[in-house]
């Protein structure tokens, strides 16, 4: 069954501005992960947090982790036309950390 | 140097005909998975071997078939092709511990007719 589910589905912004895509998830998790998938393509690792973890950041990207609401934010600051891709969240199992589920993603288009 | 491939990457064939999708990795991870991308671009687990020994084995009909001849490598069959089957397949691999990234394959998209 499907863990996280992304929001917005899509997204449309200008290059320079900045992304924020959302991601609700129902069960207790281990860690959480965003990938990324250009068209076409399979999904690259961008970044994982781990349930004691409230933020954390890696170049223009921040993440940030609300076990309580069990929620998690991807910005992405200063976008560029190449941030274009569908973005997903994944989440594991407390008792099995390879189970990994996602959701539909979020389609980001940024535009030059 | 790729360090997730399969094979092949896109896939046209029949309904009712039988099909296999070969994945390697050169990553010496112990954990592969094959995932299934629909339309929606959902992207749902199907399996997950742990040296060559199955481990996830979510809700897929008893036609498609995993078979892990090593660590390296995890192949699917899938056996009376149906229209549904239609969607893209990923081979992901990772190593198990605490820190669990997966790395992805390229994908083969299955058209079944």
């Amino acid at each position: 069954s499907q863990q996280g589910e992304e929001d917005p589905q899509a997204l449309s912004i200008q290059e320079g501005e900045n992304a924020t895509m959302n991601c609700s998830y129902k069960t207790s998790i281990n860690n959480l992960q965003w990938y990324r998938q250009n068209s076409g393509r399979g999904l690259v690792h961008l970044i994982l947090i781990r349930s004691n973890e409230r933020e954390k950041h890696s170049g223009r990207l921040r993440v940030t982790l609300d076990t309580s609401k069990k929620s998690s934010s991807l910005l992405i600051t200063a976008s560029r036309a190449a941030d274009t891709a569908s973005y997903f969240c994944a989440t594991d199992r407390p008792d099995n950390n390879n189970d990994m589920r996602f959701g539909a993603g979020t389609r980001l288009t940024v535009k030059p | 140097d790729t360090a997730v491939s399969q094979t092949p990457k896109y896939l046209v064939t029949q309904m009712g005909n039988d099909k296999s999708i070969k994945c390697e990795q050169n990553l010496g991870h112990d954990t592969m998975y094959w995932y299934k991308q629909d339309s929606k671009k959902f992207l749902k687990i199907m399996f997950s071997y742990n040296n060559k020994e199955l481990i996830i084995n979510e809700t897929v009909p008893n036609r498609f078939s995993p078979k892990s001849p090593d660590k390296a490598h995890l192949n699917l069959h899938i056996n009376s092709l149906e229209l549904g089957d239609s969607a893209v397949y990923f081979c992901a691999s990772s190593q198990r511990g605490l820190a669990i990234e997966q790395f992805f394959g390229p994908g083969t998209r299955l058209t079944v007719l």
